[in-house]
């Protein structure tokens, strides 16, 4: 299984950029790379995956470099309500057995 | 919005009873998961669903059991309900992509 190390908790201002980068040195050919994001009392919501290089969508980037041993999550002009947990996963698509959220970023964002 | 339901919310009960929490989503998804999560702790997988008739025990140890008889219907159960059962328990659903969780239920042993 694929694990994944990521720091346990980050802080930053309300407007600032926030880059989670998680490290998963032994990550398969067939691996996704998923982010979710889980506020107190919820449960995980999807972020964004992504295969190599890199993905956008309307909150987030992921980048992925060539080698695929890590990954960063890029949160543009944070605010107050991106207060959260950040967890990477690495997974084949669609696999339910290979699940492994581990203990996450707890991001805080300061006014 | 993902169509995933999780009732009760919150579940206050003394040892010995058994309890069934119950999941319900309407995607159609084939894959179902609950996780067990306490506190400012990890998610854990518990149980997992490819489909109807098909239940697996996830990575962590738990005295619960699932079923699942119809697409969108995956109840979780304890016998006989203990405090270290205590915890957030999520339940989720997936097609080939992202899961998607429901809100989860706070269950107290007492």
């Amino acid at each position: 299984l694929a694990k994944t190390t990521q720091p346990i908790s980050m802080d930053s201002y309300e407007g600032q950029e926030v880059n989670i980068t998680c490290s998963h040195n032994n990550i398969a050919t067939n691996d996704y790379i998923t982010w979710y994001q889980q506020f107190p009392s919820q449960g995980p919501r999807f972020i964004i995956q992504g295969y190599k290089t890199k993905v956008t969508n309307e909150v987030a980037s992921l980048f992925i470099p060539a080698d695929r041993k890590s990954s960063t999550l890029s949160l543009p002009r944070v605010s107050l309500s991106d207060t959260a947990v950040y967890y990477c996963l690495v997974a084949v698509a669609g696999s339910a057995s290979k699940i492994i959220f581990g203990s996450g970023t707890r991001l805080s964002i300061r006014p | 919005e993902a169509d995933i339901y999780q009732t009760p919310r919150y579940l206050v009960i003394g040892t010995g009873k058994k309890i069934t929490l119950e999941c319900s989503q309407t995607m159609g998804h084939d894959k179902m998961y609950w996780y067990q999560q306490d506190p400012g702790m990890e998610l854990h997988l518990i149980h997992y669903s490819y489909g109807v008739n098909s239940t697996e025990k996830g990575d962590l140890s738990s005295e619960s059991t699932v079923s699942r008889i119809r697409t969108e219907h995956f109840p979780l159960t304890l016998e006989s309900a203990r405090p270290s059962h205590t915890s957030q328990y999520l339940c989720a659903s997936s097609d080939i992509g992202e899961q998607f969780f429901g809100p989860g239920t706070r269950l107290t042993v007492l």
